[in-house]
């Protein structure tokens, strides 16, 4: 089945470390999005691509970064700058053309050891 | 003013009543619109989307839209304890870029 997947489910950082979250999808999205989500709130976005090869920062880059060398591939990287990590991590894909909505892997949640 | 607003609840209706989730949003020049179902430790689910003036309707649940008072609202009828989650509502930017906006998500309760 078509969909998005998001690995690992839960993560640890130490202080100090970078930590890799894994989306990919296989619903030849040209689109995809790193969403963080913190307890009670709504969804704040990291960094999008819209192509490969391409990405843009989203409302709170700082402390993450994003590669996107494949389409199906977008991998978001947690760096140490990033102070306060801890949330529920989020990817989404969507196609091209009008009226498209996102759809979502089911999250990665990271915490700090 | 933030972009999409939603009253975050929680809104609390009995079995078989119906669900009343509203959502306002800034950009006049949005053209998409969604509402994602949200159980708590799980990732949004979409579960309507609308972009024409009125009401669009699919099972138990309606999605209603106004442009020009730039407001769009989730009815669920005959709501069961399983509705129970956060509804988030999301718009597009007139800048076409692709990008939602979420609002917060509003917490409602079906109590048996």
């Amino acid at each position: 089945d078509g969909g998005i997947t998001q690995s690992p489910k839960y993560l640890f950082r130490k202080e100090g470390q970078n930590v890799t979250l894994s989306c990919e999808q296989n619903l030849n999205h040209d689109a995809m999005y790193w969403y963080r989500q913190d307890p009670g709130q709504g969804l704040r976005l990291i960094y999008y691509s819209q192509i490969v090869n391409d990405f843009q920062k989203g409302d709170i880059a700082e402390g993450y970064s994003v590669s996107r060398e494949k389409k199906e591939s977008f991998p978001l990287t947690v760096t140490s700058a990033q102070k306060n990590p801890t949330a529920f991590y989020l990817c989404a894909s969507t196609g091209t053309g009008r009226h498209q909505p996102q759809h979502f892997g089911d999250g990665t949640r990271l915490s700090i050891l | 003013q933030k972009e999409v607003e939603q009253n975050s609840g929680p809104l609390s209706v009995p079995e078989g009543a119906i669900a009343s989730l509203n959502c306002t949003y800034s950009d006049r020049g949005s053209q998409s619109f969604f509402w994602y179902r949200q159980y708590s430790g799980k990732s949004p689910e979409l579960i309507m989307s609308i972009y024409s003036n009125g009401d669009k309707e699919d099972g138990r649940f309606t999605a209603q839209l106004n442009k020009a008072s730039q407001y769009v609202s989730l009815l669920i009828r005959d709501s069961q304890p399983s509705d129970s989650a956060t509804y988030l509502c999301a718009v597009t930017l007139s800048s076409n870029t692709g990008k939602l906006i979420f609002g917060q998500g509003t917490t409602l309760q079906v109590k048996p």
